[in-house]
């Protein structure tokens, strides 16, 4: 089946740093790729879409400077959260889609700021 | 706005049991509802998807329904197991959102006894 691969799969960093994390499509391209955030024994809350080659889309209350996407080809997108601060530490998911076809998800990314 | 909420939130049950999770939605504009399994600190998995236009799925021990006019699913899991015990989301892919992204719910916490 479809896979998506999330890197890294757990970071910790100082408060301030810049946090890069990746979203491939291993064996699909993907049109859409969703980037979602879970806070501790909360449901996942959607951030922002990705599209390929176009800006994301980012739901209501997401800072669009503070959790930069980019998108930049069909098998690879990046969330970079930015100056991150311990409020930030959460966990991060990804999904990818091929056209109309069923979301794949990423095994997420735990990070923590310290 | 679409709303996905779970009922019960969390369940501890002997094993052998057939259980009943369920999943309500306040929009029955759905492309499809999928449910997922989560374990703790991991990623999601999926475990059946259900188109709009489809009543029922069925994968082993688990059956999932979906009564799209009165915006419910429910989750059977049959003779349940130790193994069984994670956290099962259900969420719904609204067709008002023209991205297929996913609303997810707030999660039924199950516990198998063995």
């Amino acid at each position: 089946g479809a896979v998506v691969s999330q890197h890294p799969s757990w970071v910790i960093c100082k408060s301030g740093t810049s946090v890069k994390i990746e979203c491939r499509s291993l064996d699909f391209q993907a049109t859409t790729m969703f980037w979602y955030r879970q806070f501790p024994k909360q449901s996942l809350m959607l951030m922002a879409t990705s599209n390929e080659g176009s800006k994301a889309t980012y739901e209501q209350g997401v800072e669009k400077d503070k959790f930069l996407i980019n998108h930049a080809s069909l098998t690879l997108s990046t969330l970079t959260v930015t100056s991150a601060h311990p409020e930030d530490s959460s966990f991060y998911i990804c999904s990818a889609r091929a056209g109309n076809q069923p979301q794949h998800f990423g095994d997420g990314t735990r990070l923590s700021i310290l | 706005k679409q709303e996905v909420t779970q009922i019960p939130a969390a369940l501890s049950v002997p094993e052998g049991e057939n259980l009943v999770l369920n999943c309500s939605f306040t929009d029955s504009a759905i492309y499809n509802l999928q449910w997922f399994r989560q374990d703790p600190g991991k990623g999601l998995t999926s475990l059946l998807l259900i188109q709009s236009s489809q009543r029922e799925q069925t994968s082993g021990r688990l059956n999932a329904s979906l009564d799209k006019s009165s915006g419910r699913s429910t989750l059977y899991i049959a003779a349940s197991q130790p193994g069984d015990s994670a956290t099962y989301l259900c969420a719904v892919s609204p067709t008002t959102s023209g991205t297929y992204k996913y609303i997810f719910g707030t999660g039924t916490r199950l516990k198998v006894l063995a």
